[in-house]
């Protein structure tokens, strides 16, 4: 089944401690990318990567890290988690961005609660 | 910069109801526009997506218009069905830009 894997679903943690969401998608795509969304502020993006080695910011990247060694896998990491990281995290999947007649597949979510 | 906005943010209607739900973005040069439906506790779906050269998209009960010139799209949900009771997203991508901008999107609550 084609699909995108977010872990974990859902994560307490305390201000500082280092952290990593994994996001693995099964179906050979180029393109992934990260979003957050908010209450009032909706899904904004935050890092997003073309292929393998190459990523760029979004909108909002402040304090948060990727990295694009495998295709499958678009990890996630927050360094140095501050509660304005709190938020519900997505995960999603493209086959390329070269053709504008394919949808964006999205993981269930991530919801980081940083205390 | 480009800002989506859908209209209305909740609604509430009786099952069987045809409905329409909006969605309006300020820069009409637009890649696509991507319809998306949200679970609680769960993921986005996609639903339709409208190529910025196309009028509209059909799947099953749903239909789904793109009006580029005046900034909007709208989601036509035939005879609803307490299933379709969910969050509805609309986002655009921004020709040359590596993302989709999302609206705040609509609540579908259908009774049954």
């Amino acid at each position: 089944e084609a699909q995108v894997t977010q872990n974990p679903r859902y994560l307490i943690t305390v201000t500082g401690k280092k952290l990593t969401v994994t996001c693995s998608q099964n179906m050979n795509h180029e393109y992934m990318s990260w979003y957050r969304q908010d209450p009032g502020l909706g899904l904004r993006q935050i890092y997003y990567s073309m292929n393998v080695e190459v990523t760029d910011k979004g909108d909002v990247p402040e304090g948060y890290k990727v990295s694009r060694k495998e295709k499958r896998n678009f990890p996630l990491i927050l360094e140095s988690p501050s509660p304005n990281q709190t938020s519900l995290y997505f995960c999603a999947s493209r086959q390329s961005w070269a053709t504008s007649n394919q949808p964006q597949h999205f993981g269930d979510g991530t919801r980081l609660s940083i205390l | 910069k480009q800002e989506v906005t859908q209209i209305p943010a909740a609604l509430s209607v009786p099952e069987g109801e045809n409905l329409v739900l909006n969605c309006s973005f300020t820069d009409s040069a637009i890649y696509n526009l991507q319809w998306f439906r949200q679970d609680p506790g769960k993921g986005l779906t996609s639903l339709l997506l409208i190529q910025s050269s196309q009028r509209e998209q059909t799947s099953g009960r749903l239909n789904a218009s793109l009006d580029k010139s005046s900034g909007r799209s709208t989601l036509y949900i035939a005879a609803s069905q307490p299933g379709d009771s969910a969050t509805y997203l609309c986002a655009v991508v921004k020709a040359g830009f590596q993302k989709l901008v999302f609206g705040t999107g609509t609540r579908l609550l259908v009774s049954p």
